[in-house]
């Protein structure tokens, strides 16, 4: 199984300023996937991060607004930017593991933005 | 594109009872099918998840699912629910991705609630 670490667990940030969320692995993993979860919401999947290519975002995110980086095989960042209030939810990033398929969950960012 | 159904948002049930949570979901493929359990304020834990073989699955804190391939469900149980099985509950279909890796996508979950 991978272990997840995301920081920061929490933050509370200005309108119209930009954070970065890390994610850091175990382990190696090629994919690394980032889902949203609004308040009162479900899971929904942002974009996928291959080491080394760009991300492929999902229908209705745009790079502009949540660019990502994938420097090596246990680590990626996702940032928010130019937050708006709409933006505050649990931001999470998961990787899958090629030897049973399973995907594990980090425990998660809680961004509000006031 | 794959999609789930969870029809029931609430559902409330006596402490002791037995628990059935639907999912519908549809894919083009043999899916990959999760149920995961999110307590407040905590992150994802996978009760657990079919690929292949046995249709009925067995899980952690005693739940187990059912494939039903004809009927595109994967239905969560559990014989009898205890107080603090009460949390929202997210089934989920997964394409699996060459690179390695399950790209999820989550019905809109179902709040348990469990009456003493």
């Amino acid at each position: 199984s991978a272990v997840i670490s995301q920081k920061p667990s929490r933050d509370i940030c200005q309108r119209g300023t930009s954070l970065t969320i890390q994610c850091q692995v175990d382990s190696q993993v090629t994919m690394m996937f980032w889902y949203r979860q609004q308040p009162g919401q479900s899971l929904t999947l942002i974009a996928t991060a291959n080491q080394g290519s760009e991300a492929t975002y999902e229908s209705g995110f745009v790079i502009d607004k949540f660019p990502i980086s994938r420097p090596n095989l246990t680590f990626s960042t996702l940032t928010v930017s130019n937050m708006s209030p709409e933006d505050s939810s649990i931001y999470l990033c998961s990787v899958g593991d090629p030897l049973n398929t399973e995907a594990f969950f980090g425990q998660g960012t809680r961004l509000t933005v006031v | 594109a794959q999609s789930v159904t969870q029809p029931d948002i609430h559902i409330t049930v006596s402490e002791g009872a037995s628990l059935e949570l639907r999912c519908n979901y549809s894919y083009g493929a043999t899916p990959y099918l999760f149920w995961y359990v999110q307590s407040p304020g905590q992150g994802l834990q996978l009760l657990l998840k079919y690929f292949s073989g046995d249709t009925l699955v067995q899980g952690i804190k005693g739940f187990e699912a059912e494939f039903k391939r004809s009927q595109s469900s994967f239905n969560l149980r559990k014989p009898s629910v205890h107080w603090s099985d009460a949390a929202e509950y997210f089934c989920a279909v997964g394409a699996w991705l060459t690179g390695g890796g399950n790209k999820l996508t989550f019905g809109t979950g179902t709040q348990l609630k469990v009456e003493l």
